[in-house]
């Protein structure tokens, strides 16, 4: 299987603290991108970074590539309440998406 | 509204009573594709169209078909369901360019098969 992978499987903090999650994949890519999911509903996209960019910013995310790795991390500073979902990664590739197995973030207020 | 529609939202079937899960955009997207979520597997994808009249196998075909007759719409046929394909199921879109393939996903299709 091609599919990624994220790190950690589920990450708990406080409203205000910053929320890292990681991806690794395995093939080369075309593009990578990051969506949500809030629980069982369909995946909404937040950000989609070029395999020949190295970092992406989008309000307050931040996402960084490192293609001689096979990784990439997306960075929510400052978290609320309402970030509380899962987050995958995807890459494109061979005509094919690939999600990883997600992040699952919980925001205590 | 930019959107994927998917029918029904949620379904319990029997095995082996054949099904169809709808699907369709608004967005004149090249690209369409169904997917099943399971718990810990994260998302696998079943079948993608490049364009009408063109799709292809996933990671996950096996059980599954799909048709493309008309750009807008991608269903997904079970045509003998069986309890390993309960699943929660996704349909996305997305336009053909290898430096901008946002997918937009529909709400789900919770499928039991008892």
């Amino acid at each position: 299987s091609q599919q990624g992978e994220e790190d950690p499987q589920a990450l708990s903090i406080q409203e205000g603290e910053n929320a890292t999650m990681n991806c690794s994949y395995k093939t080369s890519i075309n593009n990578l991108q990051w969506y949500r999911q809030n629980s069982g509903r369909g995946l909404v996209h937040l950000i989609l970074i070029r395999s020949n960019e190295r970092e992406k910013h989008s309000g307050r995310l931040r996402v960084t590539l490192d293609t001689s790795k096979k990784s990439s991390s997306l960075l929510i500073t400052a978290s609320r309440a309402a970030d509380t979902a899962s987050y995958f990664c995807a890459t494109y590739t061979g005509n094919q998406f690939y999600f990883g197995t997600g992040t699952s973030l919980t925001v205590i207020p | 509204e930019a959107q994927v529609t998917q029918n029904p939202r949620y379904l319990i079937t029997v095995t082996g009573k054949k099904l169809t899960v709808t699907c369709s955009q608004n967005m004149n997207h090249e690209y369409m594709s169904w997917y099943r979520q399971d718990p810990g597997l994260g998302l696998r994808q079943i079948y993608y169209s490049m364009n009408v009249e063109v799709t292809d196998k996933g990671d996950v075909p096996e059980g599954y078909k799909v048709s493309r007759k008309e750009k807008r719409n991608f269903p997904l046929i079970l045509e003998s369901p069986s309890p390993n394909q309960t699943s929660l199921y996704f349909c996305a879109s997305s336009f053909l360019s290898t430096m901008n393939t946002e997918a937009f996903f529909g709400q789900g299709t919770r499928l039991t098969v008892v």
